[in-house]
């Protein structure tokens, strides 16, 4: 079955940027959407933006001057990017596949484990 | 944005309860609602959509109900495997919002 696996580092400085990848296995990346999402401990879950296989992004509006995602569909893989961090941008990453209930609405039906992140010197 | 607000956040239970989660948001959001278990160090697992629409795959005991502002995650019997935390998602407007999760844990 298809499953998600987030990789990168586990540790970034302040101000500099976070790098994530999320790699598909078990089924094409192609032609669904994907998203990335966030919790910080003892928070809830915060959608951070996703990307459709063509390259044609979303963002949250309280994230978006300072996200970038990218995909890479010969490696059934897609990105991350989170600039100029803060200690405020200590989380679990999760990726995950968006599924339509029809027209412009959008859930998760599918999750990675996530992968933790810390802001720190 | 749509503030989900979820209760209790946490709900000690025993085997076999019937157990019942509120997620309540800020304005309507029609039945675009969804509901997912977080176990730690596991993918979170979608368990319902459009409010009350059981995902495949997942056990009957689970139920989802509710419109407009108010639902209700219902599991009918719990199961030892069923000890985690509920999260709800609204995905009415484009920010997707969550609640801030729900414990289940062991009475």
């Amino acid at each position: 079955q298809v499953q998600l696996q987030e990789s990168g580092p586990g540790l970034v400085k302040p101000s500099e940027t976070l790098s994530l990848t999320c790699t598909v296995s078990g089924g094409s990346i192609s032609s669904y959407y994907w998203s990335w999402i966030r919790q910080p401990a003892g928070k809830g879950l915060e959608w951070i933006g996703r990307i459709y296989t063509s390259g044609s992004t979303n963002y949250n509006p309280s994230l978006r001057s300072r996200v970038t995602m990218s995909v890479d569909t010969s490696k059934n893989q897609f990105s991350l990017k989170l600039s100029s961090v803060t200690a405020a941008d200590t989380a679990m990453y999760y990726c995950a596949r968006d599924k339509s209930s029809g027209g412009p609405y959008w859930y998760f039906d599918l999750w990675g484990r996530g992968t933790l992140v810390t802001v720190s010197s | 944005d749509i503030q989900m607000t979820q209760s209790p956040s946490t709900l000690s239970a025993s085997v076999g309860d019937r157990v019942t989660i509120t997620c309540r948001a800020s304005q309507s959001i029609s039945s675009w609602l969804a509901w997912y278990q977080q176990k730690p160090g596991k993918a979170p697992k979608l368990l319902i959509y459009k409010a009350s629409s059981l995902e495949s795959g997942v056990p009957s005991r689970f139920s989802g109900s509710g419109s407009g502002t108010e639902f209700t995650l219902t599991i009918s019997s719990l199961q030892p495997d069923d000890f985690a935390t509920y999260h709800c998602q609204q995905y009415n407007s484009y920010s997707r919002t969550f609640g801030q999760g729900t414990k289940v844990e062991i009475k």
